[in-house]
């Protein structure tokens, strides 16, 4: 299986900064890589597809970027809401893996 | 809207069943394959199994083969996963999830998990 190292495992930033977070592949998944936003209780929500590729609704303050094994997901501007819990998934193949999360917390 | 709800979770004794149930409601499950992937208490998240639009194609974690068996209903537009044989190490919230084909603007395919439902948490203790 495909392993997903993400990081950092958790963050603390303001509102208004900007941050960036990492997944790294074992093996090279071309851009086949989604990032998602989860906060408690609720149900994940999709991003980034396909590595780079702004997800229908989804803020132009959030930015992915990377193929191959290297990848990342910028917030340019923070906001009150962003504060969640970030991860990775990779769709080259199964068993479909993911990042261990970035906790985003307000400093 | 485009939703997933997931139902049948709870407390179950090791060695107990218990079935979980998806429910799709804004858009016609029979054209998704379907995910369940589970998040251990304090641990990342896990693919659990897939199956392919008409049910013909299942696919398992290891860990869950031969006790875990998932299933659809088109015509419901539901999904379920039927778990036997149940294990401390499976208690989790588990998540159903649609994978759906997007292109880019190259015109490259790819399988996207773009739909999640909120979780029902699954707990196996004495």
């Amino acid at each position: 299986a495909i392993q997903m190292t993400q990081s950092p495992s958790s963050l603390s930033a303001s509102v208004g900064d900007r941050v960036t977070i990492t997944c790294r592949a074992s093996q090279a998944i071309r851009s086949d890589l989604g990032w998602y936003q989860q906060k408690p209780g609720k149900a994940p929500k999709l991003l980034i597809f396909a590595a780079s590729n702004l997800q229908s609704g989804v803020p132009a303050r959030f930015a992915g970027s990377g193929s191959g094994t290297y990848f990342t997901l910028t917030i340019s501007s923070l906001q009150p809401e962003d504060f969640a819990t970030y991860f990775c998934l990779q769709d080259y193949n199964y068993p479909r893996t993911f990042g261990q999360g970035t906790k985003l917390e307000l400093k | 809207e485009v939703q997933l709800e997931e139902s049948g979770g709870g407390l179950v004794q090791p060695g107990g069943s218990l079935r979980l149930s998806c429910e799709a409601s804004g858009f016609t499950l029979s054209r998704y394959w379907m995910l369940w992937v589970r998040q251990a208490p304090g641990k990342g998240l896990a693919w659990v199994a897939n199956i392919g639009h008409d049910g013909s194609l299942k696919n398992y974690v290891d860990s869950v083969k031969g006790r875990f068996t998932i299933s659809r209903d088109n015509a419901r537009n539901s999904m379920y996963l039927q778990m036997d044989s149940l294990r401390a190490e499976d208690t989790a919230v588990y998540f159903c999830v649609r994978d759906s084909d997007y292109s880019d603007k190259s015109g490259i395919h790819y399988d996207v998990c773009d739909i999640w439902g909120q979780g029902t948490l699954v707990t196996v203790s004495s």
